[in-house]
């Protein structure tokens, strides 16, 4: 079974530039959540989708960030412009629907602002 | 903000050793996970032990869980330098329909040979 798949798995960009992030789950996971993990620190919860509608956006810095799964499969987090406090990997993860079952994380996305 | 402490929040043993990592968090829990996060494999689910249960097995894991104290401990048996990895613990809020995560910092293991 494939994993969830990130792309891209490096990005080093400047502070005020804008980046995107991309995300294609588990086959048949209707659930999906981005999460931020700074260094030393366990991942944070950004946003959750099921399917394309938007159940959870409370921690997401909705000023610079936005995210979407248009077509309830894949995912884009973008953050504008970018500020050096946004250095982190961004972690994609999905799931069956339910709090019960286990979240597959991908490899993530190591973003660096200078 | 992160619901999770988890203690310590570095170890070091010796492989064949067992190693016990705690976790506390603050509110009440639908139900609490084990993570494991190593540059190899990234992070990877350990276990899930619901809040109506109270000890949970699974190889050479052990979870416990306390609501009472609301803190629970990951023991992890006769070690092996594969082990080496941070954990986390992380809880899912008990009521509403969002089941997003909420990890402690983490406890870095490290195996000696």
């Amino acid at each position: 079974e494939a994993g969830v798949a990130q792309s891209p798995r490096y990005k080093i960009i400047e502070k005020r530039q804008s980046v995107a992030f991309w995300c294609n789950p588990i086959s048949g996971h209707a659930t999906l959540y981005w999460y931020q993990q700074i260094l030393g620190q366990g991942p944070k919860l950004l946003i959750q989708f099921q399917n394309n509608g938007v159940v959870d956006d409370s921690q997401l810095p909705k000023d610079r960030f936005s995210a979407e799964r248009l077509k309830g499969v894949d995912s884009t987090l973008k953050i504008q412009p970018a500020k050096l406090e946004d250095s982190a990997v961004y972690l994609c993860a999905s799931t069956l629907p339910g709090s019960y079952n286990e979240q597959f994380f991908g490899p993530g996305t190591r973003l660096t602002v200078l | 903000s992160q619901q999770g402490e988890e203690d310590p929040q570095a170890l070091s043993i010796q492989e064949g050793e067992n190693a016990t990592m705690n976790c506390s968090y603050k509110t009440s829990i639908n139900n609490l996970q084990w993570y494991r996060q190593n540059s190899g494999r990234g992070l990877v689910h350990l276990i899930l032990i619901r809040s109506n249960e109270r000890e949970k097995h699974s190889g050479r894991l052990r979870v416990t869980l306390d609501t009472s104290k609301k803190s629970s401990s990951l023991l992890i048996t006769a070690s092996r330098a594969a082990d080496t990895a941070s954990y986390f613990c992380a809880t899912i809020h008990s009521g509403g329909g969002a089941d997003g995560l909420t990890f402690g910092k983490g406890t870095h293991l490290i195996i000696q040979p």
